[in-house]
């Protein structure tokens, strides 16, 4: 079974900050997926990281995977409300397995 | 259509009643998931279906839950005789074997009074 695990829960950063969110998974997962969740809402794909050293970027969100660290990161650069969701990342081996997700909140 | 499709969005029912929801996948797409997310709290697994493959139930939580797949397109999870901790949202999901990531559909919210 493929443990993910996320961190922080929670997170309430200023606009115009950056910050990091961390996903730790426990074994060999094909790839590492970024999920964006808003309240009320499904969830919404961000990101599919298919190797090792991969970096996917899309406006203030960067997204890296180290397989070796079995670590990937989603960096948030110059937070703006837009931004506050909760992220979820996952994992697939067979079925996805899914973090406990982030929530952010950006505070103007 | 376009995307996953679920039906209903929203379902009210009483305790001991029998549920029954829809999925509609992404035409093509071969794998399908359910998951269910309770208020506040992240996803849980229920199954699993890659293609002709036998279904991976290992995150049903009883056998009051059930779930078929027809023809290798649309999927129906059916819970019976409700409780209240049933309720929760309920997401389905899809990906195909060239694509990587799994595409959602909006939910069915269960509530069960």
């Amino acid at each position: 079974e493929l443990k993910v695990e996320q961190n922080p829960l929670f997170l309430s950063m200023q606009e115009g900050k950056n910050y990091t969110i961390y996903c730790n998974y426990s074994t060999t997962s094909d790839r590492l997926y970024w999920y964006r969740q808003d309240p009320g809402k499904s969830l919404e794909s961000l990101f599919v990281l298919l190797s090792n050293g991969a970096v996917k970027q899309e406006g203030r969100l960067m997204a890296s995977l180290d397989t070796k660290a079995r670590l990937s990161t989603l960096h948030i650069t110059a937070a703006v409300h837009d931004l506050s969701a909760t992220y979820f990342c996952a994992g697939r081996v067979g079925q996805f397995y899914f973090g406990t997700g982030t929530s952010l909140t950006v505070i103007p | 259509g376009a995307g996953v499709s679920q039906s209903p969005s929203n379902k009210v029912t009483e305790k001991g009643k029998d549920v029954e929801l829809r999925c509609d996948p992404i035409s093509g797409h071969t794998a399908l998931y359910w998951y269910r997310q309770s208020l506040g709290q992240g996803l849980e697994f229920l199954i699993y279906f890659q293609g002709n493959s036998a279904p991976d139930k290992s995150g049903l939580p009883s056998d009051r839950f059930s779930a078929e797949r027809t023809g290798g397109s649309v999927s129906t999870l059916t819970i019976q005789r409700t409780q209240q901790e049933d309720s929760a949202v309920y997401l389905c999901a899809s990906s195909s074997r060239t694509e990587y990531e799994a595409f959602f559909g909006q939910g069915t919210r269960l509530t069960v009074v």
